[in-house]
Formats: C-alpha cells, sequence, structure tokens
C-alpha cells in the first residue's frame, strides 16, 4: 500500500493563481481531511470529509474549496491564492467507525505564493 | 468548536531527564486524544492515544494522562533520548457521530533533549 499520497511536494505560485493539491490514499479510509501547518501555529484543519459525497469546513476554511467524489480521493482547490495561503499543507486520512482514530498522514506539500 | 491550548510551546531537558506536554481542550464532549510526533521535514506520526474511558496509558518510555474534569491531559517522556528531539502535538476529537468527528490540534511543542 501507498498510504496518503500528494502532489505537487512543492509549488511556487503567483498571488490570484489557483491550483489544486491532491490527494489520494489506498487503505479504503472513510475519514480524509486537509490541514495547513504554519510556523507556532501547529496543524490547522482546513475541510474534512467523512465519506463520498460529504464534506465539512474546518477551523480555516476561507479561500479552500473541496470535493469527494470517490472514496480514494480528496482534492484542495485554491481559488484565488494569496501570500498568507503559504504553508505546508498535508492530507490526512482515517478509518471511519469505532476501532480506531489514527490519522496517517502524507508527506505534505510545500506552497509558496508571491 | 473545539479549541486545544498546549504548553510550552519549547522544552530544553537533558538526556536521561523526563519531560512533560501539557494540553487542555474546550469541549467537553471530546472522547479521544492522540499524541503526534513530527521530526524535522517528515509528516505527524502517531505515538500514542488515550479515550475518554480510560485515566493513564503507558508504552514504554511514554505515558499520557487524562483529567475529564478539568479537561486537560499530559504527555510524558521519561530517560528522554536525543532521538526524542521532535515536534510533538496533542489533539482532540471534537463533535462528530463515532470516530469520524474533526480533529483538533494544539500548537505544537519543540522538544529538544541535550546530550
Amino acid at each position: 500500500n501507498a498510504g496518503v499520497t500528494q502532489t505537487p511536494k512543492f509549488q511556487v505560485l503567483k498571488t490570484g493563481q489557483s491550483m489544486t493539491l491532491q490527494c489520494a490514499q489506498d487503505m479504503n479510509h472513510e475519514y480524509m481531511s486537509w490541514y495547513r501547518q504554519d510556523p507556532g501555529m501547529g496543524l490547522r484543519l482546513i475541510h474534512y470529509s467523512v465519506g463520498a459525497g460529504i464534506t465539512d469546513q474546518g477551523e480555516v476554511p476561507n479561500g479552500y474549496n473541496v470535493s469527494r467524489s470517490t472514496t480514494e480521493d480528496f482534492p484542495l482547490r485554491l481559488l484565488s491564492a494569496a501570500p498568507s495561503q503559504t504553508s505546508v499543507y498535508f492530507c490526512a486520512s482515517s478509518y471511519g467507525g469505532t476501532n480506531t482514530g489514527e490519522l496517517f498522514f502524507g508527506e505534505g506539500s510545500r506552497l509558496t505564493v508571491l | 468548536g473545539e479549541n486545544v491550548e498546549q504548553h510550552p510551546s519549547t522544552l530544553s531537558v537533558q538526556e536521561g531527564d523526563s519531560a512533560v506536554i501539557k494540553c487542555t481542550y474546550s469541549d467537553s464532549a471530546s472522547n479521544y486524544f492522540p499524541w503526534y510526533k513530527q521530526e524535522l521535514g517528515k509528516r505527524p506520526q502517531l505515538i500514542i492515544d488515550i479515550r475518554s474511558n480510560v485515566g493513564e496509558k503507558k508504552d514504554q518510555r511514554i505515558a499520557v494522562t487524562l483529567n475529564k474534569t478539568a479537561k486537560h491531559f499530559s504527555l510524558h517522556i521519561t530517560e528522554t533520548q536525543p532521538e526524542d528531539s521532535a515536534v510533538y502535538f496533542c489533539a482532540a476529537r471534537g463533535e462528530g457521530s463515532g470516530n469520524t468527528g474533526k480533529l483538533i490540534f494544539g500548537q505544537g511543542t519543540t522538544l529538544q533533549v541535550k546530550p
């Protein structure tokens, strides 16, 4: 199993450009989420999904869109990039149900917005 | 919604000493409290977790304690080693059905273990 795969690993954008961060998992996890990591601010939840066709907002959703058309994929879209969105982005997934809550993280995507 | 506060933000200890990191949470309905370790340039990885029906859990040199009444939980690392140097994050799962509620993280603690 590849686990959680994120692409791209690095990206530089200009202010106002749009882009999509891809996330795929091959563990048949129901739950998927996106976090951003900034120095001194920990991991902040952007959006999450408890299953295909279901998404919800996290702590910092503004400027980002998500969709969950399949169990495997959970792309994060930046609609009009701003310098404040410069960050490291992590996709993470876990089983649903009552057996476990462990989040499995992707390797991260470092985004710079100029 | 859930809010998690973590202290201290940085912690420096001598090799062999103990390290304690503390977190408080706001949502009394939270029922799952994991701790993640993130080495430099790597992804966060789960090191230990505790559920609300348990007060303490140990795994070799690490332990976590939970005080539901006070809404705080702590990570204890004994006999620290240089390889314990990393950023540690606590988290709490807020409202949601079963195990699929969103996981909210604290701000992180940078632990440095000096040889």
